[in-house]
C-alpha cells in the first residue's frame, strides 16, 4: 500500500525567513497531495492541495511543488510569521479517497 | 456556522468499558472518516464511509466499530478489544462522487480519549 515518508520532523527558522518541508510518496497512482496545518488542540486545517496534472501551485505566501517522477511533493512558507508555528502533515490519496498522511513537521516560527 | 463538531472533547474510559465518540456535520457530505492521532506518527484511517448505511475498514479497524444510520451523524465505538485506546480521535468528512474524485477532507476538533 500507500506510505508517505515526511522530513524533517522539526524545524526552526526566524521570522521573515523561508521553510520547507518535504514528503515523498511510494504508490506512483497517487494523484492527489494536500497539506493541513495542526494548531494544538484542534483538528487539522487543509491548506493547500495539488493533483498530479499540476507541477505547482500558489496561494499568497505558500506554495507547494509536486515531482511525479521523483514522486516528491514539497510546502513552501516565504515570510514566516509567528501565527505560522504548528504542525503540518502531508499527504497523498488516489481520486480524494483514503488520505496516507506523512507523520508531521513541528514548526517554530522565532519573532 | 457549517462543520463538523466532535463532542466531548475530553473523554475518559476505564479498562474494560466500550466508549462512543460523537462526531456530527451540517456540510450535507456523504462520506465520513475516523482517525487516529498518536504523538509522532501522523494520522491513520480505522473506518470511513461513503454513503449512508455503508462504511469500510481502514487500516487500524481492530477494537473499533462504527454505524451510518444518519448522513450528518457517523459515531465510533472504542470497545474494550482495543488494547491501546490512549489517543486524540478525529473526524472528517467530504463530498463524495461516486465514479469521480472526492472533494477534500475537512476535520473536526477532536476528542482525546484517556484510560483511567
Amino acid at each position: 500500500g500507500e506510505n508517505v515518508e515526511q522530513h524533517p520532523s522539526t524545524l526552526s527558522v526566524q521570522e521573515g525567513d523561508s521553510a520547507v518541508i518535504k514528503c515523498t510518496y511510494s504508490d506512483s497512482a497517487s494523484n492527489y497531495f494536500p497539506w493541513y496545518k495542526q494548531e494544538l488542540g484542534k483538528g487539522p486545517q487543509l491548506i493547500i492541495d495539488i493533483r498530479s496534472n499540476v507541477g505547482e501551485k500558489k496561494d499568497q505566501r505558500i506554495a507547494v511543488t509536486l515531482n511525479k517522477t521523483a514522486k516528491h511533493f514539497s510546502l513552501h512558507i516565504t515570510e514566516t510569521q509567528p501565527e505560522d508555528s504548528a504542525v503540518y502533515f502531508c499527504a497523498a490519496s488516489i481520486d480524494r479517497g483514503k488520505l496516507i498522511f506523512g507523520q508531521g513537521t513541528e514548526l517554530s516560527v522565532k519573532p | 456556522d457549517g462543520g463538523i463538531t466532535q463532542s466531548p472533547k475530553y473523554l475518559f474510559r476505564k479498562e474494560g468499558q466500550n466508549v462512543t465518540l460523537s462526531c456530527e456535520q451540517n456540510l450535507n457530505h456523504d462520506a465520513m472518516y475516523w482517525y487516529r492521532q498518536d504523538p509522532g506518527q501522523g494520522l491513520r484511517l480505522i473506518y470511513y464511509s461513503q454513503i449512508v448505511n455503508d462504511f469500510q475498514k481502514g487500516d487500524i479497524a481492530e477494537g473499533y466499530s462504527v454505524s451510518r444510520e444518519k448522513k450528518e451523524s457517523f459515531p465510533l465505538t472504542v470497545t474494550s478489544a482495543q488494547k491501546n485506546p490512549t489517543a486524540f480521535y478525529l473526524c472528517a468528512s467530504s463530498i463524495s462522487s461516486r465514479g469521480s474524485s472526492n472533494g477534500p477532507q475537512h476535520f473536526g476538533d477532536g476528542t482525546r480519549l484517556s484510560i483511567l
